[in-house]
């Protein structure tokens, strides 16, 4: 299809274990953003990119994410050692480009449970 | 700093009653204010926006305005379906669009 896609729908690591979640953003979608959305609770902002640029890493909880966009298309958002708190669902949107006539489109999420 | 917040659900209506979904804001500059939905089992998809004060964003039968005297993008549609069941999530963006910060969410459900 033509939305943003991600993969694996659904993800269960134990408690150390590293995992990494895919966004494949519409084509020719310049911005990319990834999201944490806790259960009952609305998403959260973790990191933004413009083509293979990190403009903003700020809302990553800590040195254990870490995202990537080496050729300004795919994305993966990279969690090492993973902790029970880090289970939630992961979320990519994309848009054309900045403001806010370029909507973002969002994927159905990465659903991650840590054991 | 920037964050919104959101009236508690759920909020059950019957088919064709007035729907009012609270939201307000805490905002340095001047953001942009945004409704998205999500409908069960799908992606988060905007419903609407306003991009300055006094703008009125609207959308199927659902309008918000964007009041910077209260802070405040209420969400309102004058005569609700079953099919407008789901989680709507306020939104406000940073001036440059880069950072989007969600309230909590507010889950409708319309009954027959």
């Amino acid at each position: 299809g033509a939305g943003v896609s991600q993969s694996p729908r659904y993800k269960v690591a134990k408690r150390g274990q590293d995992v990494a979640l895919r966004c494949d953003p519409i084509s020719g979608h310049v911005s990319l953003f990834w999201y944490q959305q806790a259960l009952g609770q609305g998403p959260e902002f973790l990191t933004y990119f413009q083509n293979e640029a990190q403009l903003d890493k700020s809302g990553l909880p800590s040195d254990r994410f870490f995202a990537e966009r080496p050729e300004g298309s795919v994305s993966t958002l990279k969690i090492q050692r993973t902790q029970q708190e880090d289970s939630a669902v992961y979320l990519c949107a994309s848009s054309s480009g900045s403001g806010a006539n370029q909507p973002q489109h969002f994927g159905d999420g990465t659903r991650l449970s840590i054991l | 700093g920037n964050s919104v917040t959101q009236m508690e659900g759920p909020v059950t209506l019957s088919e064709e009653a007035f729907l009012t979904i609270n939201c307000t804001y805490t905002a340095t500059g001047y953001p942009s204010l945004f409704w998205y939905v999500q409908y069960p089992g799908e992606g988060l998809q905007l419903l609407l926006k306003a991009t300055k004060a006094d703008d009125k964003g609207s959308n199927k039968g659902f309008e918000a305005t964007y009041r910077k005297e209260t802070t405040s993008f209420h969400l309102e549609k004058g005569s609700v379906q079953v099919s407008d069941s789901a989680v709507y999530f306020c939104a406000l963006s940073d001036q440059n669009f880069n950072k989007f910060y969600f309230g909590s969410g507010t889950k409708l459900n319309v009954k027959p």
